[in-house]
């Protein structure tokens, strides 16, 4: 049971690369999101799904763009990257089911540097 | 809209001593719930305890326990017993939007 995966684990970009960075989950869960990590800070919310088709906006969604076409897949897209997104991306998905045993799992994450 | 507050950035904590993780909180629902996680030097998130807002008892998972006041909104995490391994960063989340807290860092001292 692979759980949350991501590819890559670390890029370099330069500024004004694009980049995709890839998240899959193999729990048939209906949520999924991506979070950035700055350092030494706490995550904040870049952008969420809550099932294929459909996508909205966290608390820093500029400068990204995102897809949910499956269940299983949840793409972040970075367009002409800038030193400020330098950061560590976390890809995690849940099932909200209301229930007490609901958690939110991770995946590894992407160290994302851009010079 | 819904709000986590973590006021201590830093605690030390002697070996096997226990140790309490401050998380205040605002919101105007009815229903929601609150997680811990937990993550290492190394990156990763490590799920911990989670309490509802109609759980009748304080949510335990081993070692940790949450001392739940939901007139004051607070959500402290109790570590007992604490160990080495348990230095880390703590962090405090709501389930409904996973708008997560600052975080403290706790540091084991042997």
């Amino acid at each position: 049971n692979a759980g949350v995966t991501q590819t890559p684990k670390f890029r370099i970009l330069k500024i004004g690369q694009s980049m995709t960075l890839q998240c899959t989950q193999d729990m048939n869960h209906n949520y999924m999101y991506w979070y950035r990590q700055d350092p030494g800070m706490g995550l904040k919310l870049i952008y969420y799904s809550v099932g294929a088709g459909i996508t909205d906006k966290g608390e820093v969604p500029n400068g990204y763009n995102v897809s949910r076409s499956t269940t299983e897949d949840f793409p972040l897209r970075l367009e002409l990257a800038a030193p400020s997104q330098t950061s560590v991306y976390f890809c995690a998905s849940s099932t909200l089911s209301g229930m007490s045993t609901d958690t939110q799992y991770f995946g590894p994450g992407t160290r994302l540097t851009v010079l | 809209a819904q709000k986590i507050t973590q006021t201590q950035p830093g605690m030390f904590v002697q070996e096997k001593e226990a140790v309490t993780l401050d998380c205040t909180y605002d919101t105007s629902d009815q229903s929601y719930g609150l997680f811990w996680y937990k993550q290492p030097s190394s990156g990763e998130m490590i799920f911990l305890i989670y309490q509802g807002s109609y759980d009748e008892q304080n949510a335990t998972e081993g070692r940790y326990s949450l001392n739940f006041q939901k007139a004051r909104k607070s959500a402290n995490l109790v570590i007992s017993a604490s160990q080495l391994g348990d230095s880390a960063m703590y962090f405090c989340a709501f389930r409904q939007n996973f708008v997560f807290g600052p975080g403290t860092r706790l540091s084991v001292l042997p």
